[in-house]
């Protein structure tokens, strides 16, 4: 069955610190991988969606940056954190139509 | 455009209670999703329907594709249930799931 790894659980950065959280996925191959974000006291937003290799479409601008290196690997990364940036982050694979998430990471920035 | 609308937005009932969660969506989708979330947890996918009705459990999700509505229903509700539920409706040719707001459920013993 297909299954997203995703990693840490949770985070806790000082304003100003680089961020680099990744997932990898299993059990499938050619997935649509995204990025959520849920913000205190609100619905996951969408951040980026990736389709293949490379290949990523930001959704909102932001102060963050995703990467897919390769086809089970999908990173969200940013330079300088800002308070802003706290919240709960979810990775999320889709193929054929059947989603699968990661256990997702709380971020807090301090 | 594409939207997912859940009621409630909270639900607080008493153990033993029969629960239901509702999601409604705006144009036709390939699959919908229910997630569970506890508080300070992570992500679980409780249910993925395309079209009828799946249980597990004491868990029941339910989905009419003519009305673009899903139901997901608790019976015999244990405050271990208490947690957010988030349903998530991957819209056909859209290639992005859409969450709904999520519901925070609390049961009291």
């Amino acid at each position: 069955s297909q299954t997203i790894h995703q990693w840490p659980a949770t985070l806790v950065q000082p304003v100003g610190s680089p961020l680099s959280l990744e997932c990898t996925v299993e059990g499938t191959s050619n997935p649509n991988l995204y990025w959520y974000r849920q913000a205190a006291g609100r619905g996951l937003q969408l951040l980026f969606y990736s389709v293949g290799i490379g290949q990523i479409s930001s959704e909102v601008p932001q102060n963050l940056s995703a990467s897919r290196p390769q086809d089970r690997q999908f990173i969200l990364s940013s330079k300088k954190l800002l308070l802003s940036d706290s919240g709960f982050y979810l990775c999320v694979g889709e193929r054929n139509t059947e989603a699968f998430f990661g256990q997702g990471t709380r971020l807090t920035v301090v | 455009k594409n939207e997912v609308e859940q009621s409630p937005q909270n639900l607080t009932a008493q153990e033993g209670e029969f629960i239901t969660i509702n999601c409604s969506y705006s144009v036709g989708i390939s699959a919908l999703h229910w997630l569970q979330q506890h508080p300070g947890g992570g992500i679980v996918s409780l249910f993925m329907l395309s079209s009828g009705k799946k249980k597990h459990g004491r868990l029941i999700a339910t989905i009419n594709i003519q009305e673009k509505h899903s139901s997901l229903h608790i019976t015999a509700s244990h405050p271990r249930d208490s947690a957010v539920y988030i349903c998530a409706a991957l819209f056909q040719g859209a290639q992005k799931l859409v969450f709904g707001q999520g519901t925070r459920l609390t049961i009291n013993p």
